[in-house]
């Protein structure tokens, strides 16, 4: 089955920096590559994802890539603010017929 | 449009007992996902229902069930608790199964096992 790994586990950068989070996956068949935000005491919320037609996706400040080739994506968030604090999942799937298989995740934390 | 609940929101229960926690999905969504979200291990994924059927199941002991009912709500048991299965049970929705989209999380139901 899908195997998902996320790198860093914690993240700590200073307000207006860029954070990039990595993830890569085990199942080359997998093609559907969505990230989630949880913030402290919240549900997880999608925040963007991207298929395997695709190497790249932008939404304002967030932005993913995906390199089939060598089975990893990435999250790239640009002039972080404080609010992007919160934990971060990538997740993988190769069907609808299965479930998402979701990384470890990694706590950013934006200082201000 | 009313999100994905679950009750209850906490559970404190012992050794040996059991748990029951309940979810009920966005409407119009026929597929229920559970998942368990302990310290430091991510979300793990434990089943999967669609249109009352059992569709997957995770790498979890056959204490861990749970079932769809017609109205595509679900509720999750888990049977001789140990201290371990405390965790944040998550459960999330989808349109249905064949549908690689957007899952639409609760929540979660916090199990404390003392």
């Amino acid at each position: 089955g899908e195997n998902v790994e996320q790198h860093p586990s914690t993240l700590s950068v200073q307000e207006g920096d860029s954070a990039v989070i990595k993830c890569t996956y085990s199942d080359s068949a997998s093609n559907y590559f969505p990230w989630y935000k949880q913030e402290l005491g919240k549900r997880p919320q999608l925040i963007i994802d991207i298929r395997s037609n695709v190497g790249e996706k932008k939404d304002q400040r967030i932005a993913v890539t995906l390199n089939k080739t060598a089975k990893h994506f990435s999250l790239h968030i640009t002039e972080t603010q404080p609010e992007d604090s919160a934990v971060y999942f990538c997740a993988a799937t190769p069907s609808g017929n299965t479930p998402l298989v979701f990384g470890k995740g990694t706590r950013l934390s934006v200082i201000a | 449009e009313a999100g994905v609940t679950q009750s209850p929101t906490h559970l404190i229960k012992t050794r040996g007992q059991q748990a029951t926690l309940r979810c009920s999905p966005i409407s119009g969504h026929t597929s229920v996902y559970w998942y368990q979200q302990a310290l430091g291990l991510g979300l793990q994924f434990l089943l999967w229902y669609d249109e009352g059927e059992e569709r997957n199941r995770g790498n979890f002991p056959p204490r861990f069930s749970g079932r769809q009912f017609p109205n595509y709500s679900s509720e999750l048991n888990v049977n001789a608790l140990e201290l371990e299965d405390s965790a944040l049970y998550l459960c999330a929705s989808s349109p249905g199964s064949g549908n690689t989209g957007e899952l639409f999380f609760g929540e979660g139901s916090r199990l404390t096992v003392l």
